[in-house]
């Protein structure tokens, strides 16, 4: 089991600029989690997926934000425009269905936006 | 909206001795929770999952769960400098359909 697959791990960007980050889950787990994380903020839940269909996307902080998970196998979430306050470390998660299963992490994308 | 505190710490610990963290929440319906362990510039890793029937042990590590006053505490015994990272809790919500929250995290230094 390779785990929770994030690309890229880093990305520098210049402000405006679109950013696009990926995540495969593992394979069997029907629910997908998109986290980011920041000194002052600590790890927030921006949106997460069950069986592919977004159910609640209200940490998603600005219309600048999306998230789409086309397939069981992979996911996006999209930063257009991009700005400097965005820089974080931005994890996807995956977890199996059931009381117990625990959440497994991908290894994070650094974001930074000059 | 549901809180989950923790102390940021860093709480400093002997190596041997017992570091014991503490995570409050505000939603009295929280009846299990998650704890996990981050190393610096590393994603979180699960150590323990507490169901609502008690406590639990697995190694070095007990978490108590106290819900008369909606704590749930962490023990790592035999502390190592290996412990040395930040302690996430996050209370699992049935309710909240897979939903996910996590407190701030304490983070722990275990000193040779």
């Amino acid at each position: 089991d390779a785990g929770v697959i994030q690309s890229p791990r880093h990305e520098v960007t210049e402000m405006g600029q679109e950013v696009t980050l990926r995540c495969k889950p593992i394979s069997g787990h029907n629910s997908l989690f998109w986290y980011r994380q920041t000194m002052m903020r600590g790890l927030e839940l921006l949106i997460y997926f069950n069986n592919n269909v977004p159910i609640d996307d209200s940490g998603m902080p600005e219309d600048r934000f999306s998230a789409k998970m086309p397939n069981a196998s992979f996911s996006t979430l999209k930063i257009q425009p991009s700005e400097p306050r965005d820089s974080a470390v931005y994890f996807c998660a995956s977890r199996a269905t059931g009381e117990g299963y625990g959440y497994t992490f991908g290894s994070g994308t650094r974001l930074t936006v000059v | 909206q549901k809180e989950v505190e923790q102390n940021s710490g860093p709480l400093s610990v002997p190596e041997g001795a017992i570091a014991s963290l503490n995570c409050t929440y505000s939603d009295r319906g929280s009846q299990s929770f998650f704890w996990y362990r981050q190393y610096s510039g590393k994603s979180p890793e699960l150590i323990m999952f507490i169901y609502s029937n008690g406590d639990k042990e697995d190694g070095r590590f007990t978490a108590q769960l106290n819900k008369a006053s909606q704590y749930v505490s962490l023990l790592i015994r035999d502390s190592q400098p290996s412990d040395s990272a930040t302690y996430l809790c996050a209370p699992y919500e049935k309710a909240a359909g897979n939903k996910l929250t996590f407190g701030g995290g304490t983070r722990v230094l275990v000193k040779p």
